[in-house]
């Protein structure tokens, strides 16, 4: 039962063009998500997340988008750079919860 | 000004042993999560606890799998009689309060291999 889906194992991207990653969910409760950051053999680093009642957020080159109705949200990196290249999780809270919900998992590799 | 810190970094044991990870929060930090990544799998949480508590363990699988978090030291999570299928990577994550709303840190996890 996953409740949080990335259903693009992998994406690749020319360096100085724009990275957008899909998420989508299936819990309704959810209020809260967030982008993770993985390199390979390091924890992931918190890297943006927006609350349910905002439909965008921005930090820097990176923005997030949330589409509620259709339950969706998406990562947009602009422009993408080499250090850009990890595994991106999406990841959800659903209101008062103390655990989060995470995709499988989005490999980008910025192309030089 | 340490992060997370978990150790060790590889453990290696095999079927019938028990495993011991080890997970310092960040200094400040009295909240800590443990999340587990089987591979081609997204993180999943396991258990939240603040010092001395068990906040929400339902997570963990109901036998075999405990965790603590003590008054004094680090948070442990400990797997007894292991099986090849609790082979995975195990991340802990601290935060200064409860919830997740800015994203708590990460620490760089613990690879566990059963042989």
């Amino acid at each position: 039962d996953q409740q949080v889906k990335q259903n693009s194992p992998s994406l690749s991207v020319q360096e100085g063009r724009i990275s957008i990653l899909n998420c989508d969910y299936t819990n309704s409760m959810f209020d809260y998500f967030l982008w993770y950051k993985k390199y390979p053999a390091e924890g992931p680093t918190f890297l943006i997340s927006i609350s349910s009642i905002k439909d965008k957020n921005e930090d820097g080159r990176f923005t997030v988008f949330l589409n509620k109705s259709a339950k969706h949200l998406s990562l947009h990196i602009v422009p993408s750079q080499p250090g850009d290249s990890a595994v991106y999780f999406c990841a959800a809270r659903g209101t008062g919860a103390n655990n989060l919900f995470f995709g499988t998992g989005t490999r980008l590799t910025v192309i030089p | 000004n340490a992060g997370v810190m978990q150790n060790p970094r590889h453990l290696v044991r095999r079927r019938g042993q028990e495993a011991r990870l080890r997970c310092s929060p960040m200094k400040g930090h009295s909240h800590v999560y443990w999340y587990r990544q089987l591979p081609e799998e997204g993180l999943k949480f396991m258990v939240y606890l603040q010092k001395e508590n068990i906040i929400d363990e339902s997570g963990m699988p109901k036998e075999r799998f405990s965790a603590e978090f003590p008054k004094e030291g680090p948070s442990i999570l400990r797997i007894q009689q292991v099986v090849r299928g609790d082979s995975a990577a195990y991340f802990c994550a601290s935060s200064p309060r409860q919830g997740a709303d800015y994203g708590y840190t990460f620490g760089s996890g613990t690879r566990l291999t059963v042989v």
